[in-house]
C-alpha cells in the first residue's frame, strides 16, 4: 500500500506564474488536509477537503489559493501569480476518517522556490 | 489561543548520548498528542502517538514520550541516539478532536559519529 504521493517534489516558479502541487492520498483514504511549512516555522493548517467538497479552508490565504479534490485523480493545491512569500514546503496528509484517534499520514512535501 | 512550542530549535549530539527534547502546548481540554520526523529528503513520519491510556508511549525506533498533563508536556526521549537518528522532529498536538493537527516548529537533531 503506497503511501501519500506528492509530486513534484521540488518546484521552481518565476513571480507571476502558477503553481500546481498534487496529492495523491493512501489507498482508501477520502480525508485530505494541506499544510504549509514557511521557513524556520511548524507546519500550518490550510485545508481540509473529502472527495468533491471542501470542508474548511480556514487556513488558506484568502487570493490565489485555490484547493480541489475532484471524483477522479489527486488533490490538487493552486497557487495563482506566485509571489516570494510563497516559497515554502507544502505537505499533503490523508486519512481514512477524521474526529477521535485518527491519525493522519503525510506525504513527502513539494519545496516551492519562488524566483 | 492554542500553540505548541517546542524549546530547541537545534540540537548537536554525539552518537550514545541520551536526546530529550521539549514540547508544551497551551491548553487545558482534550489533546491527541503526535512526534513526527522527517528524515532528509523523506516523508514525515510517525514515531508515536498519545490518544488517552498509560501516559508513557513508546514508540518507533527506540523512542518514547511521556504525556505529563499537570505541565501540559509531551517530551520525545531517547536513552541512546544513533547517527541515522539525524533528522528534524515535530511535536504536533490535535486539539478536542479537531482534525487539524498544530504543528511546533520542530527541532533539528544532528548526530555526530
Amino acid at each position: 500500500n503506497a503511501g501519500v504521493m506528492q509530486n513534484p517534489r521540488h518546484l521552481v516558479r518565476r513571480r507571476g506564474q502558477e503553481a500546481r502541487l498534487r496529492c495523491s492520498p493512501m489507498k482508501g483514504h477520502s480525508h485530505v488536509y494541506w499544510y504549509r511549512q514557511l521557513p524556520e516555522e511548524g507546519l500550518k493548517f490550510m485545508v481540509y477537503l473529502q472527495k468533491e467538497n471542501i470542508i474548511d479552508e480556514s487556513g488558506m490565504p484568502k487570493e490565489r489559493f485555490s484547493a480541489e479534490f475532484p471524483k477522479e485523480g489527486p488533490s490538487i493545491l493552486r497557487i495563482q501569480q506566485v509571489v516570494r512569500g510563497d516559497s515554502a514546503a507544502y505537505f499533503c496528509a490523508s486519512s481514512p476518517q477524521t474526529g477521535l484517534n485518527t491519525e493522519a499520514f503525510f506525504g513527502q512535501g513539494t519545496r516551492l522556490t519562488v524566483v | 489561543a492554542q500553540s505548541v512550542s517546542q524549546h530547541n530549535h537545534h540540537v548537536i549530539l554525539s552518537e550514545a548520548a541520551s536526546l530529550e527534547l521539549g514540547c508544551n502546548y497551551s491548553y487545558g481540554g482534550t489533546v491527541n498528542l503526535f512526534w513526527y520526523v522527517q528524515y532528509p529528503g523523506q516523508h514525515l513520519q510517525l514515531l508515536l502517538k498519545y490518544f488517552s491510556g498509560d501516559p508513557l508511549v513508546k514508540g518507533i525506533k527506540g523512542f518514547e514520550a511521556e504525556f505529563i498533563k499537570s505541565k501540559f508536556s509531551f517530551n520525545l526521549r531517547k536513552p541512546s541516539v544513533q547517527w541515522s537518528d539525524t533528522a528534524e522532529y515535530f511535536c504536533a498536538v490535535n486539539f478536542n478532536n479537531d482534525y487539524k493537527l498544530s504543528f511546533g516548529a520542530g527541532t533539528t537533531v544532528t548526530v555526530r559519529a
